[in-house]
């Protein structure tokens, strides 16, 4: 069963709009970590945000922002005021308790429009 | 912080020889690092996970003897692809699990690995 799902498979959106990339995710652990990364062109995967299961509140780190909704299972990333150099792909991640592996969902292609 | 290098960065090589890629964490101690091959247009592919002094554990489907992994120290793992074939060709990607809170897998920028 897939257990992280980004349906989006690419976005436009015009430059300084905010943008919503949707992840959700699949688990009966209870205690579970979501990451999301940013994939440019180059190729290296660029840690942006985490989410613990047990954190109250949203993790937020300058313009990201995740929204977790855990009764929907969903932990969406927020990116407030896009810029041309936020066009890349974007992955969504879960780590289950039992060991620190990563589940990669299949990625968001968002691309900037000026 | 939280800074890995990964070497190198582009190969070209012919079929038959072996190719060695370093992954380094520059700034911290990784007791666990992981080792990923990515397909154009793909996510991320598990090969294995490699602790530092132990034997590296192998995802299903990856041939442990094909795909050489030593992880010597707490800050240098190598992946080694012996006798590297066409079909080898792939972006192989390596990430050190840091200190931070949820064990954050940080990357490296990985490494373009042609095979003629």
């Amino acid at each position: 069963a897939q257990k992280i799902t980004q349906t989006q498979p690419g976005m436009f959106v015009q430059e300084k709009e905010a943008v919503t990339l949707d992840c959700t995710y699949d688990t009966s652990d209870p205690s579970y970590g979501l990451f999301w990364y940013k994939q440019p062109s180059s190729g290296e995967m660029i840690f942006l945000i985490y989410q613990g299961s047990y954190d109250q509140q949203n993790a937020t780190e300058g313009r990201y922002s995740l929204n977790f909704q855990k009764a929907r299972k969903s932990a969406n990333l927020v990116i407030s005021a896009s810029q041309l150099g936020d066009s890349a792909m974007y992955f969504c991640a879960m780590r289950e308790s039992s060991n620190y592996q990563l589940i990669w969902g299949a990625g968001t292609k968002l691309i900037i429009k000026p | 912080g939280a800074v890995v290098s990964q070497h190198p960065s582009w190969v070209i090589c012919k079929s038959g020889t072996s190719v060695k890629i370093e992954c380094r964490s520059l700034d911290f101690q990784a007791t666990t690092m992981f080792w990923y091959r990515q397909f154009p247009k793909q996510s991320l592919m598990l090969m294995a996970t490699s602790n530092e002094g132990s034997k590296a554990t192998y995802e299903q489907g990856v041939e442990k003897d094909k795909f050489l992994i030593n992880h010597a120290s707490l800050t240098l793992s190598t992946l080694t692809v012996t006798s590297a074939h066409p079909e080898d060709s792939s972006f192989y990607i390596c990430s050190a699990r840091g200190s931070r809170e949820g064990g954050t897998q940080y990357f490296g920028p990985g490494t373009r690995l042609l095979v003629l």
